[in-house]
């Protein structure tokens, strides 16, 4: 099965400061249709998770556009903005482009 | 409302059984594949199992963690999911959500969660 690793595992940031968490797959996620199937998942505490971005860079509707999705090939980064409150939680990227879909550990966000 | 909600949780003992069910409503439940996946206290989501839709037959996969313990079926007729749980060991301690497929993009639609401790 494809390993992806987080890093870093904890992030505690500032209110209003940029936060980013890098996810790395033990292969290639291209797709041989040509896709990059690299999502990411937030879930905060005491809730399910909710998909936030799929396919490396294209956020589900209602995600706020502080939230943005990079990479390629085997690196891949979640971008923060500017952190808010509401966005306390874990965030987890997930593979599926090889069956079958794994996640990664998580990093967990949280206010300093 | 599009949603799903699941039941069946509780305590068991090491070596027993639990069925869990999962309701959906809001979407025509019979045309997607649904999965089951599991998070342990403290710890990340693992994905359990899937079953798909009848035009693939309802075949069914698991992760090697709970292959030949786990079974997923489904009732299409109830909008309903289940996972038969059995030989349950203290490591299957989670929340076990189920979840709607969403193809290779992963997981839109997701239960709330239904908690199994096994425990003796």
């Amino acid at each position: 099965d494809v390993v992806m690793t987080h890093s870093p595992l904890s992030l505690p940031v500032t209110l209003g400061q940029p936060a980013s968490i890098s996810c790395r797959s033990s292969q290639s996620l291209v797709h041989s249709d040509g896709n990059t199937y690299l999502n990411w998942f937030q879930q905060r505490p005491g809730q399910s998770p909710r998909r936030l971005i799929y396919k490396v860079s294209n956020r589900d509707s209602g995600v706020p556009d502080r939230f943005s999705g990079s990479g390629s090939g085997t690196d891949f980064t979640l971008k923060i903005s500017r952190v808010e409150a509401e966005d306390v939680g874990v965030y987890y990227c997930m593979q599926g482009t090889h069956w079958p879909w794994t996640f990664g550990q998580g990093t967990k966000v949280e206010i300093k | 409302e599009v949603q799903l909600v699941e039941s069946g949780g509780g305590l068991v003992q090491p070596g027993g059984s639990l069925r869990l069910s999962c309701a959906a409503s809001g979407f025509t439940f019979s045309d997607y594949y649904m999965d089951w996946v599991r998070q342990a206290p403290g710890k990340g989501l693992e994905w359990v199992g899937r079953i798909r839709n009848k035009a693939k037959s309802y075949t069914t996969e698991y992760a090697a963690s709970v292959k030949g313990r786990f079974s997923i079926s489904r009732d299409d007729s109830k909008n309903s999911l289940h996972l038969q749980m059995n030989s349950l060991k203290t490591e299957d301690t989670a929340v076990y959500y189920c979840a709607r497929d969403g193809g290779n993009s992963g997981w839109y639609l997701w239960g709330q969660g239904s908690l199994v401790t096994v425990s003796s």
